[in-house]
């Protein structure tokens, strides 16, 4: 099956820093998403990212399908980007197959 | 718009009850909604899908007798841990899909603790 690598696992940095984390895929995907999953557990929706480039405020995504692989950038960084950031891609239909997630610390 | 609510967001239950899980789309009508597990510091775990009126369909290794899934209406699913032991104790996620995208929405989740 379609296997997914998130990187880096984990990510230390302070406030006001950029990052990028990326996600690998090994097949061609229909559906792709970015998840910011909080310290109380809520998974929320970052971007719905099959292929191409989004924006949404301090957020960017970008997805090159045929080179199977999407980036989510973080800008300026604050403490309350901390958590866990999911990638998960849909093979076929509706099914989503998660990556491990990358921890993300914003220190103050 | 695209809100899914999930209702407990915590429940602890005795060893041997049952409890359930309701899961909503609250602006959308969701043609197909999902259940997952998630255990400590791991990522989500598909256990099912539902389509309304039609029965769910499990993952490998998931008993179905053991977690009933419920798709009634096209905005309510529940799911429903039968004789809960401590092993169940985990963070269940719901998910909704409204089509024709593969964008999916996902509840707060339910915490259960089982004593």
């Amino acid at each position: 099956g379609i296997q997914v690598e998130q990187s880096p696992p984990d990510l230390i940095l302070q406030e006001g820093a950029n990052s990028t984390l990326r996600c690998n895929f090994s097949d061609s995907v229909n559906n792709l998403q970015w998840f910011h999953q909080n310290p109380w557990g809520q998974l929320i929706n970052l971007f719905y990212i099959p292929s191409g480039t989004k924006q949404n405020g301090r957020l960017s995504a970008t997805t090159v399908a045929t080179e199977r692989y999407s980036l989510l950038y973080i800008s300026s960084s604050q403490t309350t980007d901390s958590g866990v950031y999911f990638c998960a891609v849909g093979p076929a239909g509706y099914q989503l197959i998660w990556g491990a997630g990358t921890k993300l610390i914003i220190k103050p | 718009g695209a809100v899914v609510s999930q209702h407990p967001s915590r429940v602890i239950c005795k060893s041997g009850t049952s409890v359930k899980i309701e899961c909503r789309s609250l602006d959308f009508q969701a043609t197909t909604m999902f259940w997952y597990r998630q255990f400590p510091k791991q990522s989500l775990m598909l256990m099912a899908t539902s389509n309304e009126g039609s029965k769910a369909t499990y993952e490998q290794g998931v008993e179905k007798d053991k977690f009933l899934i419920n798709h009634a209406s096209l905005t309510l699913s529940t799911l429903t841990v039968t004789s809960a032991h401590p092993e169940d104790s985990s963070f269940y996620i719901c998910s909704a899909n409204s089509g024709p995208a593969y964008e999916q929405y996902f509840g707060p989740g339910t915490r259960l603790t089982v004593t």
